[in-house]
């Protein structure tokens, strides 16, 4: 079995200010590890993965995570947010051919 | 090319109607998954297919439930007599073979009200 953690249903920053969107996850297998994105009245859109090798990993948009295997976390982080950020982000877990998903984070980015 | 297209976006239902759901996975993907994505969630699983068969259909909450893919390609979503706990947004991902370490790719999504 498999689950996602996403404490902060809510995370309001300023514009130009860094971020980190928290994920946790439980697993009795090896995983891997993915941040989804989506945009208002849009489909789901991956952002990055990490499936093995450095535990920091780069995606689009200037956003990247660090997974981390003694805390089960793979937070997401951004040094500059834009207007534009403004979105929900979904972690997602794979220990079966299954992806299961966090409840997903709002982040809001104010002017 | 073309992404994961789903039909209708917008479906209003009377309860106890019956209603189907449609997803066109990007042409090629073996894999199909079925989410369902209430208010202030995450998607939660429904159905997956490996080609034309159900490889798990554990998250399929009862058996007004049903979905098929015949020709492995199309998937239809069916439920039967509606109820307003149905309300939510029906998602479809497909993937090229379903392997753990691929990315699923979403459509916009079925917005399903049950009113």
């Amino acid at each position: 079995a498999q689950s996602v953690t996403q404490l902060d249903s809510q995370v309001p920053v300023f514009e130009e200010a860094p971020v980190e969107l928290r994920c946790n996850y439980s697993s009795s297998v090896s995983v891997y590890l993915f941040w989804y994105v989506q945009y208002p009245n849009q489909g789901l859109q991956l952002l990055l993965k990490y499936l093995s090798g450095s535990t920091l990993v780069k995606g689009i948009n200037g956003f990247e995570a660090e997974f981390n295997k003694s805390q089960t976390s793979f937070h997401l982080r951004k040094p500059s947010v834009h207007i534009s950020d403004t979105a929900e982000y979904f972690c997602a877990v794979t220990g079966s051919y299954i992806p299961t998903f966090g409840r997903g984070t709002s982040l809001i980015v104010h002017p | 090319g073309a992404g994961v297209s789903q039909t209708p976006s917008n479906k209003v239902t009377e309860k106890g109607k019956y209603v189907e759901l449609r997803c066109d996975p990007i042409s090629g993907h073996t894999a199909l998954y079925w989410y369902r994505q209430s208010l202030g969630q995450g998607p939660e699983f429904l159905i997956y297919f490996q080609g034309t068969g159900a490889a798990d259909d554990s998250g399929l909450p009862n058996d007004r439930f049903f979905a098929v893919r015949p020709e492995g390609s199309v998937s239809t979503l069916k439920i039967q007599r509606t109820e307003r706990g149905d309300s939510a947004v029906y998602l479809c991902a497909s993937s090229p073979t379903g392997s753990m370490d691929t990315e699923a790719f979403f459509g916009q999504g079925t917005r399903l009200t049950v009113v």
